[in-house]
């Protein structure tokens, strides 16, 4: 079935630093990939998503590219601030597999001042 | 709209005790799904409906829980009877349409079985 692997936290960043947060996929067919962020207390909300091959999504100067040829849909931000950390999970969606959202495990990420 | 809406937000209850969570999916939503968290397992699908009807519930742990979407405005998750392993988050999140369409959150409904 479909599944979603990302890389296991905590990342601990100072403020300013280049975040990357690796997310890779198996799915039948050609899912949409989504990244959510979940904040200390609180419900996931969606961060971006790219629904085709090649798409960026982009949000609070978050972005991600949809790479089928990898699988992969890497999370990016240039400079990191301390608001930033968060819980962040990547998800897929597939039709082949009845428009189930599955979630990778998370990754927390702490930006120190 | 004022999004997904859960109750309560926090349950405490006695082992054995039969416990009822709520949901309140956005209106026009015709998926709904259940998740629980635990820092030990993540982030588990338990069961998604859409339409009313449950179309997996493979996730669901086992006889205890139960769900039912019994209108496109309601849905109940129910453990009976509730162990302390059943100790949890517990997120309900709604989305109209397929895969192209994100999903939104609930905040949650944190049980502690004592």
């Amino acid at each position: 079935g479909d599944s979603v692997t990302q890389m296991e936290g905590p990342v601990t960043l100072s403020e300013e630093a280049f975040l990357t947060i690796n997310c890779t996929y198996t799915a039948t067919g050609y899912p949409s990939l989504f990244w959510y962020v979940q904040y200390p207390g609180e419900g996931l909300q969606l961060l971006l998503k790219a629904t085709k091959a090649d798409d960026k999504g982009s949000n609070k100067g978050f972005e991600a590219t949809y790479r089928k040829e990898t699988t992969s849909f890497h999370l990016e931000k240039g400079s990191v601030q301390v608001s930033d950390s968060a819980v962040y999970f990547c998800a897929l969606r597939g039709k082949a597999a009845g428009n189930k959202l599955t979630f990778g495990g998370g990754t927390r990420v702490l930006v120190k001042p | 709209d004022a999004g997904v809406i859960q109750s309560p937000r926090h349950e405490v209850t006695e082992m054995g005790q039969e416990v009822t969570l709520r949901c309140k999916p956005i209106s026009g939503h015709d998926y709904l799904f259940w998740y629980r968290q635990t820092m030990m397992r993540g982030l588990e699908l338990l069961i998604y409906f859409n339409n009313n009807v449950p179309i997996d519930d493979s996730g669901m742990p086992e006889d205890r829980f139960s769900a039912k979407m019994p209108n496109a405005s309601f849905s109940t998750l129910k453990i009976q009877p509730s162990e302390p392993r059943d100790s949890a988050v517990y997120f309900c999140a709604s989305s109209w349409g397929g895969m192209n369409t994100e999903a939104f959150f609930g905040q949650g409904t944190r049980l502690t079985v004592v």
